[in-house]
């Protein structure tokens, strides 16, 4: 059964810093890991989706990676703004139709 | 284009009763799925389907029934509510399988079994 978790819970950190928030993985038979951002009260928004076969991919100031043989992805944020604050959610995929989520790191930026 | 939507958002039961979520979505996707989210249990899986007529369980199905009679609509019916599904119910779809294509969400159902 594939366990995906999200390390750590919660991050605070000052406007404009770097960070990278992390996703592990037990199956490293998953066919894509997407990363989405959640806000209070709100559904999920894809952010990012890495095929199985890729590597990274980068969309503005966001850059995930995907390392299926040590079963980690990472999320990079750039130039970190309030905005950003969020809860953000990685999950792997398989080709059966089925999504392990982990449970969010909710992230804090600070003007 | 409306995206996945979800009626209604907030709703309260009491235990026994019976209703149904529903989820339409305008996209022609393939694919749809519903969750629930939990405080500290991520969002799990309940029931999904790869296309009209076809539905399958997840991680979580007992006390749920779905039916996908056509492309757009997937509604989630809880047969006798009962407090433990007390929960944030969202749905979800995509173009194709989970394996190359983005999964797209709705705005959540709010739901509490008193």
């Amino acid at each position: 059964k594939q366990e995906v978790t999200q390390i750590p819970a919660a991050l605070s950190v000052p406007e404009g810093e770097n960070l990278v928030l992390n996703c592990s993985f037990t199956d490293s038979a998953i066919y894509n890991l997407q990363w989405f951002r959640q806000d209070p009260g709100k559904g999920l928004t894809s952010l990012l989706l890495i095929q199985s076969s890729q590597r990274e991919q980068t969309s503005g100031r966001l850059n995930a990676s995907l390392d299926k043989s040590s079963g980690r992805s990472t999320l990079y944020i750039a130039a970190s703004q309030p905005g950003d604050s969020a809860t953000y959610l990685c999950a792997g995929s398989t080709n059966a139709g089925k999504s392990t989520f982990g449970d969010g790191t909710t992230l804090t930026v600070k003007p | 284009n409306a995206g996945v939507t979800q009626t209604p958002k907030f709703q309260v039961l009491k235990t026994g009763q019976s209703m149904t979520l529903q989820c339409a979505q305008d996209m022609n996707h393939e694919y749809m799925s519903w969750y629930r989210q939990d405080p500290g249990m991520g969002l799990r899986l309940i029931h999904y389907s790869v296309g009209a007529g076809i539905t399958d369980q997840g991680e979580v199905p007992n006390g749920y029934n779905v039916s996908r009679s056509t492309t757009e609509d997937f509604p989630l019916r809880l047969l006798s509510a009962a407090p433990s599904q007390t929960s944030v119910y969202f749905c979800a779809s995509s173009r194709g399988t989970l394996a190359k294509n983005i999964q797209y969400f709705g705005a959540g159902t709010r739901l509490s079994v008193l």
